[in-house]
């Protein structure tokens, strides 16, 4: 079975532009979750979608959303960069709703640059 | 205070001992807990699970979990110089998927 994988690998944008990430989750799983990783903050929890709803939201401002689509492929937006959002962003998936007994798999990752 | 707390380390151990990662957590409703293996430049993978109190072996891995004192670890026996990464704790606090995780420790295994 293929595991997650995210659209680009990598990515140079320059401040106050908008980018767009994408994560199709293991064949099966329907959430999708998204983190950025950073060595000073380590990794924070951005957001989860399941069936086209956002469940869960981190503490992120408005410049960063989300969606999920029909077939639980996700993108990720982030708008009017700041050299702040470099980062690695992560994609994770996972099977089910409604437990707490879920393993999550992370993607590649997609290592975006903002000079 | 952060919802799980990691020593960063580094954690130097020779090739062959145990190597023992520590986690804390502060949230007494926690109900899950992964460890996370990640190699510098790469994503996180995920190497164990454990949802009840007491150990859990998965061949050279072993997870503890004291929901009582609010720790879980993680046991590497027979350390090879392969196990060098940054372990990640996480916790799965509600019933969904949002996980919070540590800022993980430093281990390496010295040939």
């Amino acid at each position: 079975k293929a595991g997650v994988t995210q659209t680009p690998r990598y990515l140079i944008k320059t401040r106050g532009q908008q980018v767009t990430l994408s994560c199709s989750p293991i064949s099966g799983h329907r959430s999708v979750s998204w983190y950025q990783q950073t060595p000073g903050q380590g990794l924070q929890f951005l957001f989860e979608y399941f069936s086209e709803t956002q469940r869960n939201k981190g503490n992120f401002p408005g410049r960063f959303s989300g969606r999920q689509f029909s077939n639980s492929r996700s993108e990720m937006n982030v708008s009017t960069l700041e050299l702040g959002d470099s980062a690695l962003y992560l994609c994770a998936s996972s099977l089910n709703q409604g437990s707490a007994y879920n393993e999550q798999f992370f993607g590649p990752g997609t290592r975006l640059t903002v000079l | 205070q952060k919802e799980v707390e990691q020593n960063s380390g580094p954690l130097s151990v020779p090739e062959g001992a145990i190597a023992s990662l520590n986690c804390t957590y502060s949230d007494r409703g926690s109900q899950s807990f992964f460890w996370y293996r990640q190699y510098s430049g790469k994503s996180p993978e995920l190497i164990m699970f454990i949802y009840s109190n007491g150990d859990k072996e998965d061949g050279r891995f072993t997870a503890q979990l004291n929901k009582a004192s609010q720790y879980v670890s993680l046991l590497i026996r027979d350390s090879q110089p392969s196990d060098s990464a940054t372990y990640l704790c996480a916790v799965n606090i509600n019933n969904f998927n949002k996980f919070y995780f540590g800022s993980g420790t430093k281990l390496n295994v010295k040939p």
